[in-house]
């Protein structure tokens, strides 16, 4: 069974650019969660999507928005990129979710804004 | 605001010892609680979770961690580790609203 995936690996932006990461969910789950790893901070949870609608969203500004595709694949869009948004986005997903849930983590794109 | 806190940034410990990692959190409601483990070059994974019922919760790989209600803990635990326990372990919270809020990790290192 495939995991969960990220793409792209490594993203590089200037600041005040755009960036879009994606997540494809293990086969059957339908809920995909992002967080922002950055050094020293553990995980922030940034987004929770399911069933293709935007569920809970963590402590981050708006320009941090995503979406779910009917596949249940996922886009996280960071606007007007700042330095401090540079860190690991990790994407991870379940099966639906009550609280409960295993989440099933990818393995990350590491973007560095400069 | 919720949080959580793991007091142990960095531990080192030789093999067979017992390790003992803490792990607080400020929530007054019901919450569910996780640990995840990212061994070196792999994923974040799931070591065991606690949502009601007995609160010695038994994971993978010999781990197991106590629920203790009126500390707001929830501390992982393992008699005897294991060279191959060398990785980096979050707690997790997931509140009444299901927002997930992860520690900032213990970095445990088992010397051989």
């Amino acid at each position: 069974e495939a995991g969960v995936t990220q793409s792209p690996t490594h993203l590089i932006k200037t600041r005040g650019q755009q960036a879009t990461l994606r997540c494809s969910p293990i086969s059957g789950h339908t809920s995909v969660y992002w967080y922002q790893q950055a050094l020293g901070l553990g995980l922030q949870f940034l987004l929770w999507y399911d069933e293709g609608e935007e569920r809970n969203r963590g402590n981050f500004p708006p320009r941090f928005s995503g979406r779910q595709f009917p596949n249940y694949s996922s886009e996280l869009n960071v606007n007007a990129l700042e330095l401090e948004d540079s860190a690991l986005y990790l994407c991870a997903s379940s099966l639906g979710d009550r609280g409960r849930e295993t989440q099933y983590f990818g393995p990350g794109t590491r973007l560095l804004v400069l | 605001a919720q949080s959580v806190s793991q007091h142990n940034h960095h531990v080192i410990l030789s093999e067979a010892a017992s390790l003992e990692l803490g792990c607080n959190y400020s929530y007054g409601g019901t919450v569910n609680l996780f640990w995840y483990v990212q061994y070196p070059g792999q994923h974040l994974q799931l070591l065991l979770k606690y949502f009601s019922g007995d609160p010695l919760v038994k994971g993978i790989k010999g781990f197991e961690a106590e629920f203790i209600k009126s500390k707001f803990s929830f501390n992982l635990r393992k008699p005897s580790v294991q060279w191959s326990d060398t990785a980096e372990y979050f707690c997790a919270v997931a509140s009444g609203t299901y927002k997930y809020i992860f520690g900032t990790g213990t970095r445990l290192k088992v010397l051989a």
